[in-house]
């Protein structure tokens, strides 16, 4: 079975740090992606990548930014926290086209 | 715009009842679609799925119906389990592996 760590279960952040959330899969998958989940809104794209040095934006990007150096390895980082950034964010692989994706446990984020 | 819509927040059924979550979506570009179910604290788990060639796919409790005509899908679970109480999610892609895009849920509550 796929594996995504994700490095953090939980987190508490200050308002203006700079903050890295750390993904790693063990499948050698080309894709992944980044979501946040929030209450009444689902699960919503922030950034994703189909190959190492590849990022592409979601469809809430603003504030955030990627990092694939590696094909394991996936970051995304907040550049300077904000409240609105509170949130459950969750890393994903995928195993192909037309397949499901293997998520991470989440990181849940608390920016005060 | 929401491209895919779960219209109900929550449900609540009683133990051994048929739970059916429904799903509406607006791309007509999406063939493949999938359910997700989520425990507080935890990612995602993929749940099942159909392509747009099939009207209905079966995994023991739980199918999915597709009406392509109508751009709706439903998960039916049958018999409803207390261990089935959790967020689910639909899901939906496009040919061309773009990323899955998410409802916002509904939450069923299976009362012993």
């Amino acid at each position: 079975d796929v594996k995504v760590t994700q490095s953090s279960r939980y987190l508490v952040k200050r308002t203006g740090e700079k903050v890295f959330l750390e993904c790693v899969q063990d499948m050698d998958h080309e894709n992944m992606f980044w979501y946040r989940q929030d209450p009444g809104l689902g699960l919503r794209l922030i950034y994703f990548s189909y190959d190492v040095k590849m990022k592409e934006k979601g469809d809430i990007p603003e504030g955030y930014s990627v990092s694939r150096e590696k094909k394991e390895r996936f970051s995304l980082i907040l550049e300077s926290a904000s409240t609105n950034q509170t949130s459950m964010y969750l890393c994903a692989t995928h195993v192909g086209l037309g397949l499901g994706y293997t998520f991470g446990s989440g990181t849940r984020l608390t920016v005060v | 715009d929401q491209q895919v819509k779960q219209n109900s927040p929550s449900l609540s059924v009683q133990e051994g009842r048929i739970s059916i979550l429904n799903c509406d979506y607006t791309n007509s570009m999406f063939d493949y679609f999938l359910w997700y179910k989520k425990y507080p604290a935890e990612g995602p788990t993929f749940l099942i799925s159909i392509s747009s060639i099939k009207d209905k796919n079966e995994d023991g409790r739980f199918t999915v119906f597709l009406n392509k005509s109508a751009k709706h899908l439903s998960l039916h679970i049958v018999p409803s389990q207390p261990g089935d109480s959790a967020v689910y999610f639909c899901a939906a892609s496009a040919t061309g592996n773009t990323p899955l895009v998410f409802g916002k849920g509904t939450r069923l509550s299976v009362i012993a």
